[in-house]
Formats: C-alpha cells, sequence, structure tokens
C-alpha cells in the first residue's frame, strides 16, 4: 500500500497568511493526488485534483503543486472561512489511501 | 442540483449486518463510477470500497474485504453498501461519493455504530 505523510498535523495561522501543507507518497504517485478540505461535522469538499488542478469555484488562492513523491497545498492569503482540516489522496493505485490531515487553526 | 444523499446507519451490535443506501440526484448516476469512503470518530479518511459503472468491477479495502459488498442499481439512482460481520472497529460515518479517482461529490454521511 501506498502511505500518505501529511506534515504538519496541526498549524497555526493567522487571517492574511501564506500557508503549505506538505504531503508525501511513499512511492511515486506521478499527478496522481487529490486535496479536500473538512469542516467539523461536514463532508470533504474536493479543492484539487491531478496535483495541481483547482475543482471549479474553488477559490484562487488555493494551488497544489509537485509529483512524484512530494507535492504542497498552499493557501495564500488565508480567509476565516480557510480554518479546516486538509486532507490529501492518492488514486494511482488500490487501495486509496489519504494522507492523515493537517488541522490549520487560528494563531 | 448535484446531490448524495446516504441513508441506513444506525446501531447494531458486534457480529451483525448492516445496509446502506447512497440516492444519487442531479447527475447521470449510470454514467459515474462511485465509491465509499468512511471516517472513525476524531480520525481521519479511510476509502472502503469501489464499483465501476455496470456494477461488475469493485474493489475493497483489506479491513473489510470478505465482510463488505457494494452494489449498484442504476434504474433506481442508488449505490449500496451491504455490511456483514460488522465489529466495533467499522463505528465511523460513511460516505458515498462520485468517481473513483478524486471524488467532485460527496453525501453528507451516515453514522453506523458496532457496539454491544
Amino acid at each position: 500500500d501506498i502511505q500518505m505523510t501529511q506534515s504538519p498535523s496541526t498549524l497555526s495561522a493567522s487571517v492574511g497568511d501564506r500557508v503549505t501543507i506538505t504531503c508525501r507518497a511513499s512511492q511515486s504517485i506521478s499527478s496522481w493526488l487529490a486535496w479536500y478540505q473538512q469542516k467539523p461535522g461536514k463532508a470533504p469538499n474536493l479543492l484539487i485534483h491531478k496535483a495541481s488542478s483547482l475543482e471549479s469555484g474553488v477559490p484562487s488562492r488555493f494551488s497544489g503543486s509537485g509529483s512524484g513523491t512530494e507535492f504542497t497545498l498552499t493557501i495564500n492569503s488565508l480567509q476565516p472561512d480557510d480554518f479546516a482540516t486538509y486532507y490529501c489522496q492518492q488514486y494511482n493505485s488500490y487501495p486509496r489511501t489519504f494522507g492523515q490531515g493537517t488541522r490549520v487553526e487560528i494563531k | 442540483q448535484v446531490q448524495l444523499v446516504e441513508s441506513g446507519g444506525g446501531l447494531v451490535k458486534p457480529g451483525g449486518s448492516l445496509r446502506l443506501s447512497c440516492a444519487a440526484s442531479g447527475f447521470t448516476f449510470s454514467a459515474n463510477y462511485m465509491t465509499w469512503i468512511r471516517q472513525a470518530p476524531g480520525k481521519g479518511l479511510e476509502w472502503v470500497s469501489n464499483i465501476n459503472i455496470g456494477g461488475d468491477g469493485v474493489y475493497y479495502a483489506a479491513s473489510v474485504k470478505g465482510r463488505f459488498t457494494v452494489s449498484r442499481d442504476n434504474a433506481k439512482n442508488s449505490l449500496y453498501l451491504q455490511m456483514n460481520s460488522l465489529r466495533a472497529e467499522d463505528t465511523a460515518v460513511y460516505y458515498c461519493a462520485r468517481g473513483i479517482y478524486s471524488m467532485d461529490v460527496w453525501g453528507q454521511g451516515t453514522t453506523v455504530t458496532v457496539s454491544s
């Protein structure tokens, strides 16, 4: 199975900050990576697919990059609505696997 | 609008069974692959299973293989998850989602609690 490791597990930031979350795969997954945002009590919401393709309707302050084994999710100018937990997910192979999540909290 | 609505969750004893349903609307269900994902209380997301358009191509996580069965009825725009031999560690919110690569539409989830 491909292990997905996110860092950090928790991130404290202020409104307006630029935030970067890293996701590492235990083996190459090319660009077959998605990022999701989840708020408490809600279902996850797809932000980015294929490592860097922004999902329709997602604000342009979100961006993704990377390929192979190392990926990043960047949020430019963090907004109050962005405080949430973020997950990466690989779809290069089965079983599909998720990172453990990164909680972005208010500093 | 595009929507997925899960149902069928509840409290069940260890060893028991439940059948979850996911009703799709607002899109062509029969043209989409589908996935089940679960989230244990306070934990992260875990992929459970997915199914192809025709229903004859399925994959399962090792933790549920042999106990869970995914199926679909395209005429009823519905996805199902039959869960047998349930264990305490199956306690989770179960989500259905559209797609088997990145998942772009998710239901609100249905809660399954396995406890005596």
